[in-house]
């Protein structure tokens, strides 16, 4: 595996079901994001965490629970989603946290859906 | 006032044009500019990388910062089928780890 790898790539849930997006980066990085896209929109900035400790919880809801368990690996584990939760999660991975070497490099996706 | 403003067009071009895109973005603050490439179903990738003013050239594709006007441009030149993807401005400030996207532009090449 290369780059930043996400699964699973589709999930359906319903409101009340628990379930989890994970992440792994195989790049080395020491920062991780995750984020939410919805459809004509910007990319919204969920949460931030740098060699493993979280730096940036952007308001998020609190139906929506990060855990990095090191700098490869990130979860974002859901429960009591609503249908507005349905989107595009994306992760992404950069070398540092800010700086020149801040390049984020993103995984491809799972796409949500809350019925 | 959105922080980055980008038309989402959708922009459908033939085969061989050239390929015009822009954003605005209104704090000043911002160093880093950046544009993505997101086919469908993937993730955004990184296709061009500019700090501070000026021209980047990579292959068919010029990046353009105006920090005077807070206006970056893409052009993709001699634009080919495998060009048609969403493209999204994203720019940060210089220690600052937090992106601002724009909201992408749809980019259909047709053979």
């Amino acid at each position: 595996e290369t780059g930043v790898t996400q699964t699973p790539r589709h999930l359906v849930m319903g409101m009340t079901n628990k379930k989890s997006l994970k992440c792994e980066q195989h790049l080395g990085h020491n920062a991780m994001y995750w984020y939410k896209q919805s459809a004509k929109k910007p990319l919204e900035l969920m949460f931030v965490y740098n060699f493993k400790e979280q730096t940036e919880n952007n308001s998020v809801p609190s139906r929506f629970s990060p855990e990095c368990p090191n700098s490869s690996h990130l979860f974002l584990h859901l429960h009591t989603l609503q249908p507005e939760d349905s989107a595009l999660y994306l992760c992404a991975s950069s070398q540092e946290l800010a700086g020149v070497r801040n390049e984020q490099f993103f995984g491809p996706g799972t796409r949500l859906t809350v019925l | 006032q959105k922080e980055v403003e980008q038309d989402p067009g959708p922009l459908s071009v033939p085969e061989g044009a050239i390929v015009s895109l822009n954003c605005t973005y209104s704090n000043s603050a911002f160093q880093y500019f950046m544009w993505y490439r997101q086919y469908s179903r993937k993730g955004p990738e990184l296709l061009m990388y500019t700090y501070s003013s000026g021209n980047k050239e990579d292959g068919r594709f010029t990046a353009q910062v105006d920090k005077s006007s807070k206006y970056i441009s893409l052009f993709i030149r001699d634009s080919q089928p495998s060009d048609s993807a969403t493209y999204l401005c994203a720019m940060s400030g210089r220690n600052d780890y937090k992106l601002s996207f724009g909201a992408g532009t749809t980019v259909t090449v047709r053979a």
